[in-house]
């Protein structure tokens, strides 16, 4: 099993409500990534960040934030839920060491009533 | 642009028979290829990856990827396949001076008994 860390694992609320995910890894990565993916379907990159300090959209665009204070830990928080955020949150962190491989959570599985 | 083609949705194959999960990519110099699998209501996890050298690659669980440059290739596969092969896996490349990855669409794979 890698060393990230997704909480909670499942998170049920309603509309309107502010909400973070969080994502920590203990590998010292510098890297890290947040993906959107519907069950089953493809994965989508929504936000990432190379260090302390330095985040990027990604790939899809998404209402959501994201802070990178601490290397260990990559935050995404919405502040206004809404149903079409309903989803399941991955979170990845890789490094140049490890030739980019990308260790993913156990995810995030939100949904907004 | 830097894509990664998974071109079948679904991979059928019953208990016992080889199976192969096709990838092909279009990235730009020599770039870094992965799989992973993921099952239901859980991050990915990795299978095996091809940095250089020799282009049969051996990973986790008993299965393999053949790289071939001449054919932007590198299909998974293996053997003899369980029931319990049975989850989605994601190709991705990381191209040449990319600091993460390129992921394929996914392929379901359903291993009967």
């Amino acid at each position: 099993e890698a060393d990230i860390y997704q909480t909670p694992r499942y998170l049920v609320i309603g509309t309107g409500k502010k909400i973070t995910l969080e994502c920590s890894q203990t590998m010292g990565h510098d890297k890290m990534y947040w993906y959107q993916q519907d069950p089953g379907m493809e994965l989508h990159l929504i936000h990432y960040s190379y260090g302390v300090n330095s985040t990027e959209k990604g790939d899809l665009s998404s209402e959501s934030t994201v802070s990178r204070i601490r290397t260990e830990h990559f935050p995404l928080t919405l502040e206004s839920a809404r149903p079409s955020h309903t989803s399941q949150y991955l979170c990845a962190s890789s490094d140049r060491r490890e030739a980019y491989e990308q260790y993913f959570g156990p995810g995030t599985r939100l949904t907004v009533t | 642009a830097q894509s990664v083609a998974q071109p079948e949705d679904q991979v059928n194959v019953a208990e016992g028979n080889p199976l192969t999960v096709k990838c092909t990519y279009s990235v730009s110099g020599n770039p870094y290829l992965f799989w992973y699998v993921q099952y239901p209501n859980r991050g990915l996890q990795f299978l095996l990856k091809y940095i250089t050298g020799d282009n049969l690659v051996k990973g986790s669980y008993g299965f393999e990827a053949e790289f071939n440059k001449s054919q932007t290739s590198f299909h998974l596969k293996k053997p003899s396949a369980l029931v319990s092969d049975s989850a989605l896996y994601f190709c991705a490349v990381r191209p040449t001076g990319f600091q993460k990855l390129v992921f394929g669409t996914g392929t379901r794979l359903l291993v009967s008994p």
